[in-house]
């Protein structure tokens, strides 16, 4: 069974640009969540979507902003660019359906840097 | 306060250790715990996940929960090289939005 897959892996921008990441689940997996992961910070929730619907956010900035589509494929998306959004951004996947049900399997991670 | 705390480490230890990773919680509410191992420049991967307190066993991987003193161990049995890596405590209440620790650096010297 194939894993998370996120695209790209890695990412240069600037300042003001805004960036699109895309995370495709294990198959079978309604649940999506992503997360920041930086050193000073750590892991850090941004937002879950279960059937194309947020159903969970985190403390970030309306900047970051997400959608799923009806084959539960995730995007995420971060407009006007700061230095501090440096940082590698993480899409769990899981199958969400129920409270217990939330076995979150990670992917590789797409790693932005803002320059 | 964070809501859940870990020691960064680093955990220096010889091949053939027994292991002890911890993690506190102030939020009573948590059921769900988890433990992933990440490696350097990869996405965490899923350890043990185990629901309200008890051992859970997999392996050379035991771990427990400890609700009335929101405390949540790893142990790693027999220790390998292999087993060098950050490992990152996480909860829930059960709707997703994961809680995770700093990590625990470990270091396993053959």
């Amino acid at each position: 069974k194939a894993g998370v897959t996120q695209t790209p892996r890695y990412l240069i921008k600037t300042r003001g640009q805004q960036v699109t990441l895309s995370c495709s689940p294990i198959s079978g997996h309604r649940s999506v969540s992503w997360y920041q992961q930086t050193p000073g910070q750590g892991l850090q929730f941004l937002f879950e979507y279960f059937s194309e619907t947020q159903r969970n956010k985190g403390n970030f900035p309306g900047r970051f902003s997400g959608r799923q589509f009806s084959n539960s494929r995730s995007e995420m998306n971060v407009s006007t660019l700061e230095l501090g959004d440096s940082a590698l951004y993480l899409c769990a996947s899981s199958l969400g359906g129920l409270a217990g049900e939330n076995e979150q399997f990670f992917g590789p991670g797409t790693r932005l840097t803002v320059l | 306060q964070k809501e859940v705390e870990q020691d960064p480490g680093p955990l220096s230890v010889p091949e053939g250790a027994i292991v002890s990773l911890n993690c506190t919680y102030s939020n009573s509410a948590f059921q769900y715990f988890m433990w992933y191992r990440q490696y350097s420049r990869k996405g965490p991967e899923l350890l043990m996940y185990t629901y309200s307190s008890g051992n859970k066993e997999d392996g050379r991987f035991t771990a427990q929960v400890d609700k009335s003193s929101k405390y949540i161990s790893l142990f790693i049995r027999d220790s390998q090289p292999s087993d060098s890596a950050t490992y990152l405590c996480a909860m829930c209440t059960g709707f997703q939005k994961l809680v995770f620790g700093t990590g625990t650096r470990l270091l396993v010297s053959p």
